[in-house]
């Protein structure tokens, strides 16, 4: 079965500057993998995916991820962070019909 | 906006209770699954079904069940229930098995 390990819970970052978010993932074959966000309140936006070819993914918003198979890893990043990415944010696996996803990153954004 | 739709946004109701969620997926897609968000839980993959049919299940209670129409849209039926039930639920839909793409969530609270 697969599963996903965000190791931060809580990351407090200021306006302006870079931001990474980590996920590792545990599955036997190569997984799909998402980053969505999710605003206080709000439902589950995707941010970007990927599935297959270049490791670098750029998403919305000025996202980019990078899968690196041999670290199990698709950590998300940000080259400077906007108040208004304040929120959580979640990494899945997507196999077997479902998606799983880690406990969450609560993103602050100090001024 | 993801073009997911879910109705209620949010419910009150009390133990021992039925309550029916409903989702319209977005138009095209012939999936959809349905996710629970609690503090302890996370967010945890109920079921998932395919153009009526079911596909996948997963950590689903027995006093909740779900059904797919022949007009694509799901409910998700959720009895007897308990305080331990409030949650965030979320309806997703899908082309086929990639991409899910999320609506704004029910809340539910069970008093």
């Amino acid at each position: 079965a697969q599963s996903v390990t965000q190791p931060d819970i809580h990351i407090t970052v200021s306006e302006g500057a870079s931001l990474e978010l980590r996920c590792n993932y545990s599955y036997g074959a190569t997984p799909y993998l998402f980053w969505y966000v999710q605003s206080p309140g709000q439902g589950l936006q995707l941010l970007l995916k990927y599935f297959s070819g270049d490791t670098l993914v750029q998403g919305i918003k000025g996202f980019e991820a990078e899968f690196k198979r041999s670290q199990s890893s698709f950590n998300l990043r940000k080259p400077s962070v906007h108040w208004s990415d304040a929120a959580e944010y979640f990494c899945a696996v997507g196999a077997e019909y479902k998606l799983s996803f880690g406990a969450g990153t609560t993103v602050t954004v100090r001024a | 906006d993801s073009g997911v739709t879910q109705t209620p946004k949010h419910l009150i109701t009390a133990t021992g209770q039925r309550v029916t969620l409903r989702c319209s997926p977005r138009s095209g897609d012939l999936s959809v699954y349905w996710y629970q968000q609690s503090l302890d839980q996370g967010l945890q993959f109920l079921i998932q079904y395919y153009n009526g049919e079911e596909r996948a299940k997963g950590n689903i209670l027995e006093r909740f069940s779900a059904q797919q129409f022949p007009d694509l849209h799901s409910e998700l039926n959720l009895s007897s229930l308990e305080l331990g039930d409030s949650a965030l639920y979320f309806c997703a839909s899908s082309a086929g098995q990639e991409t899910q793409y999320f609506g704004p969530g029910t809340r539910l609270l069970v008093l």
